[in-house]
């Protein structure tokens, strides 16, 4: 069965760091989308692409970065990272127009 | 600017019906999603709505929708405590930079035995 895998599911790490977290699908969706959820603020969108080598920020992109060298795959780097990026983050991917199928995200502490 | 409003909380007794509401600013939209979070998952895809109907039902869920007053809400009949979750409306428009889709803040839905 297709399905969205996100990894770790839980990471600690240090602030100043380089984090990367990883999204890959199996659905053969052309669009990728990484939020963040925060308690108050629903969902954020912090990058998202629309295919191979596309890349486009979100409301909330300072601080991240992606790339899309393939279509299973849209990890999401956080460059030094900050307690303000203490989040649970989604991934998520969508053939055009229809709904997006979710992964089970990643809860990343920064201490 | 786009924006997707829902009210935060919803308490209700098992067996009744549960109406979680939503509303949204742009009228240009295509689709509009109910998602449903169960705690520690990702959100699910519950049902969806073209904007060119006004009633979707899928056995215990009916979406209605109302373009005049962009108005959208989800009814579940004979809510389960199995339904107990966080319930997001989101809707998707078409622009020239492709289709953007905007998520509202969540409905917690809480239901009593």
């Amino acid at each position: 069965d297709a399905e969205i895998t996100q990894s770790p599911r839980h990471k600690i790490t240090e602030t100043g760091r380089q984090v990367t977290l990883a999204c890959h699908q199996t659905w053969n969706h052309n669009n990728m989308f990484w939020y963040r959820q925060d308690l108050g603020h629903g969902l954020r969108l912090i990058h998202y692409s629309y295919g191979v080598h596309d890349t486009n920020k979100g409301e909330v992109s300072d601080g991240y970065s992606v790339s899309r060298s393939n279509t299973e795959d849209l990890p999401l780097t956080l460059e030094s990272a900050a307690s303000s990026q203490t989040s649970v983050y989604f991934c998520a991917s969508s053939a055009t127009g229809d709904g997006y199928t979710f992964g089970s995200g990643t809860r990343l502490t920064v201490v | 600017g786009e924006d997707v409003e829902q009210s935060l909380f919803l308490s209700v007794r098992e067996g009744d019906s549960s109406v979680i509401n939503c509303t949204y600013t742009d009228s240009s939209s295509t689709y509009l999603y109910w998602y449903k979070q169960e705690p520690g998952a990702g959100l699910q895809l519950l049902t969806y709505i073209f904007s060119n109907m006004d009633m979707k039902q899928d056995q215990r869920l009916t979406v209605l929708l109302n373009k005049k007053d962009k108005h959208l809400s989800l009814r579940i009949a004979d809510t389960q405590t199995g339904d107990s979750a966080i319930y997001f409306c989101a809707e998707t428009t078409a622009g020239t930079g492709g289709f953007k889709t905007i998520f509202g803040a969540g409905t917690r839905l809480f239901v009593k035995a």
